[in-house]
């Protein structure tokens, strides 16, 4: 069983439209990462989100960071074939006092032109 | 380019052969991890190590063993791989405890 649940597990759409990826789980965390991966490659990190509530944007990509920060979202506007790669989410628990991150199984996005 | 080194990208062993998997990095990070990464499952920790010569069992480490060699390095060994070890490895540093992990680009290894 994840700590971490991604849904959708895969997203196929086309240019131009818009996607939510969610991020869900039962335990609070102290952060939350996500990263994205491209097939033959390690995952590359885009955004932190530390406080309950908090967005952040990084260009046609905004993140969020649930009040009781148990969970997180990452939407994209107007994707491009570039968004495609497979998001994962990352939590650091409050409960683990070394902070290891945990990690969802990720959602596979694919942008067709 | 400042980052994450691993060798070999890919392996085939079989059964009940060992190898070692190599990583470096040059960011001066104190903290290393050890990850497999399966279909379906997300990454999993192996093993961690905080800074040189201390390391930590994560959340699958049964059949494998770790060096942290010295701040640079850390090597993750198979002592007699099994076809249940077929997976990608990465290996990532970050500078603190789990926060903005930098990871290597992977060591495919199938165990025939």
């Amino acid at each position: 069983t994840q700590l971490l649940e991604q849904s959708p597990q895969f997203l196929s759409i086309q240019e131009g439209e818009n996607l939510t990826v969610y991020c869900n789980s039962s335990s609070v965390f102290s952060s939350l990462q996500w990263y994205r991966q491209e097939p033959g490659e390690g995952p590359v990190l885009l955004v932190t989100v530390v406080t309950g509530g908090e967005v952040k944007k990084l260009k046609r990509l905004t993140f969020q960071f649930g009040d009781a920060r148990k969970d997180s979202s990452l939407h994209i506007t107007a994707a491009q074939t570039g968004d495609t790669g497979l998001y994962l989410c990352a939590g650091r628990m409050t409960t683990d006092s070394w902070g290891k991150l945990q990690f969802g199984a990720g959602t596979q996005v694919v942008v067709t032109p | 380019n400042a980052g994450v080194t691993q060798t070999p990208k890919f392996q085939v062993l079989k059964t009940g052969q060992s190898m070692t998997l190599q990583c470096a990095q040059d960011m001066n990070h104190n903290s290393m991890y050890w990850y497999r990464q399966d279909p379906g499952m997300g990454l999993r920790l192996i093993y961690y190590s905080a800074s040189e010569g201390t390391t930590d069992k994560g959340e699958v480490p049964n059949g494998y063993n770790v060096s942290r060699l010295n701040k640079r390095e850390f090597s993750l060994r198979l002592e007699s791989a099994a076809p249940s070890q077929t997976s990608v490895y990465f290996c990532a540093s970050s500078e603190l405890r789990g926060y903005g992990y930098t990871f290597g680009s992977g060591t495919r290894l199938t165990v025939v």
